[in-house]
């Protein structure tokens, strides 16, 4: 079993639906969440960071993190074509320096 | 305008060949990581530096080796030892990406 897993998609929806993310992990021990968007050929851009459960809130994304169930979501909300990419959740534990595990990316197309 | 550079963006690499591919940054971070992209698998880590002159392994590190000889510039080159290299590789520090290097073997 990997340690986080993350369905691949691909998730096709129509510009302005909310868009649902998620990711499940097995190792109590992590402490920081985070998400990623990655266009396709390009490096990875860091998009929420989270510590601990509760919800954050940035514009048009929320991440939430949810320990006791060990679930993390990413929504976004007014979905744009602009959207469209591959999304990646991260996480590492507390202490030492900051070894993400990451899930295997979700692809999203929003289409007009 | 600080950030992480990589190149080149496109490598080729023929059988029994080393390359190296070049990461610097000007974020003044003490620790820098190299991951592997492959489709359907998300990143790996190869090898990580949290020092000058100081490496660690990560999980996938056979075949490839690095240095970290100034705080700016983490190489890393994948040696003829690894077999299976075509893949995206990607330089980090902390939460921030390179924009990567695709590596082919031709």
């Amino acid at each position: 079993q990997k340690e986080v897993e993350q369905d691949p998609g691909p998730l096709s929806v129509p510009e302005g639906a909310i868009v649902s993310l998620n990711c499940t992990y097995s190792n109590s021990a992590f402490q920081y969440f985070m998400w990623y968007r990655q266009y396709s050929r390009k490096g990875p851009e860091l998009l929420m960071y989270t510590y601990s459960s509760g919800n954050k809130e940035d514009g048009r994304f929320t991440a939430q993190v949810d320990k006791s169930s060990k679930y993390i979501s990413l929504f976004i909300r007014d979905s744009q074509p602009s959207d469209s990419a591959t999304y990646l959740c991260a996480m590492s534990a507390a202490g030492g320096y900051n070894k993400l595990i990451f899930g295997a990316g979700t692809r999203l197309a929003v289409h007009p | 305008d600080g950030g992480i550079t990589q190149s080149p963006k496109y490598l080729f690499r023929k059988e029994g060949q080393n390359v190296t591919l070049s990461c610097e940054q000007n974020l003044n971070h003490d620790a820098m990581y190299w991951y592997r992209q492959d489709p359907g698998q998300g990143l790996r880590l190869i090898y990580y530096s949290q020092i000058v002159n100081d490496f660690q392994k990560g999980d996938i590190a056979e075949g490839y080796s690095v240095s970290r000889e100034k705080k700016e510039s983490f190489p890393l080159t994948v040696t003829s030892a690894q077999k299976n290299p075509t893949a995206f590789y990607l330089c980090a520090t902390s939460y921030t990406f390179g924009s990567g290097t695709r590596l082919t073997v031709v």
